[in-house]
């Protein structure tokens, strides 16, 4: 039971250029979320999803999309990166059946956008 | 709307205790409470339901006041474990389950 897993774990980018980030969990959990953390800001929330084929904005959504196409997998965008977009990406996932559901965290990707 | 932890750091000795407070401005029926160590990912401890209901976890535990729409967090007796940040996510309700996390404490315990 892994859990959530991340890919990558570190990556480097030019501006301009795009990636995907890859979040899988295996706890058939119905709920997924990505969060960047940036220092002194906490975790915000950029996009989650409440099932497979749903995707939904946060907090800071511009620049980034998301697409939930298989219920395990939820993955994150940038099709074309800049150095605001710098940070230490966060999946999460949990049941989603009530607010006293746990989130549980993958490992995290750092991303640098030159 | 982040809400809002104090204080920002605490530097304790081991053994001393400490106090993280976390306060919104909306409604909450819910505060999940993480750590995160550096470089590593948050890691859940507690959550504490609409009710003022109070948990624990060995010598951490936790309180939520629903009418000051505010949580605190005590650790008493700190371990050098205890080290790391200390993150409140707040839930305001509404249809889906997600969380508003605020800028987290900074709790740094020596020796």
């Amino acid at each position: 039971n892994a859990g959530v897993t991340q890919t990558p774990k570190f990556r480097v980018l030019k501006t301009g250029q795009s990636m995907t980030l890859l979040c899988a969990q295996d706890m058939n959990h119905e709920y997924m979320y990505w969060y960047r953390q940036d220092p002194g800001m906490g975790l915000r929330l950029i996009h989650y999803s409440v099932g497979e084929g749903t995707t939904a904005k946060g907090e800071v959504p511009d620049g980034y999309n998301v697409s939930r196409l298989k219920k395990q997998n939820f993955l994150l965008g940038l099709e074309s990166a800049a150095p605001s977009q710098t940070s230490v990406y966060f999946c999460a996932s949990s049941r989603g059946t009530s607010v006293a559901d746990t989130q549980y965290f993958g490992p995290g990707t750092r991303l640098t956008v030159l | 709307q982040q809400p809002v932890q104090s204080p920002q750091a605490v530097i304790l000795r081991e053994g001393e205790d400490a106090v993280i407070n976390c306060s919104s401005s909306k409604a909450l029926y819910s505060v999940h409470w993480y750590r995160q160590k550096h470089g590593e990912a948050p890691v859940f401890l507690m959550i504490l339901l609409k009710g003022g209901e109070q948990k624990g976890h060995e010598k951490i535990s936790a309180s939520f006041n629903e009418k000051k729409q505010q949580s605190s967090l005590y650790l008493t007796a700190s371990q050098l474990s205890y080290s790391g940040t200390y993150f409140c996510g707040t839930d305001s309700g509404g249809s889906n389950y997600k969380l508003t996390f605020g800028k987290g404490t900074l709790l740094t315990v020596n020796p």
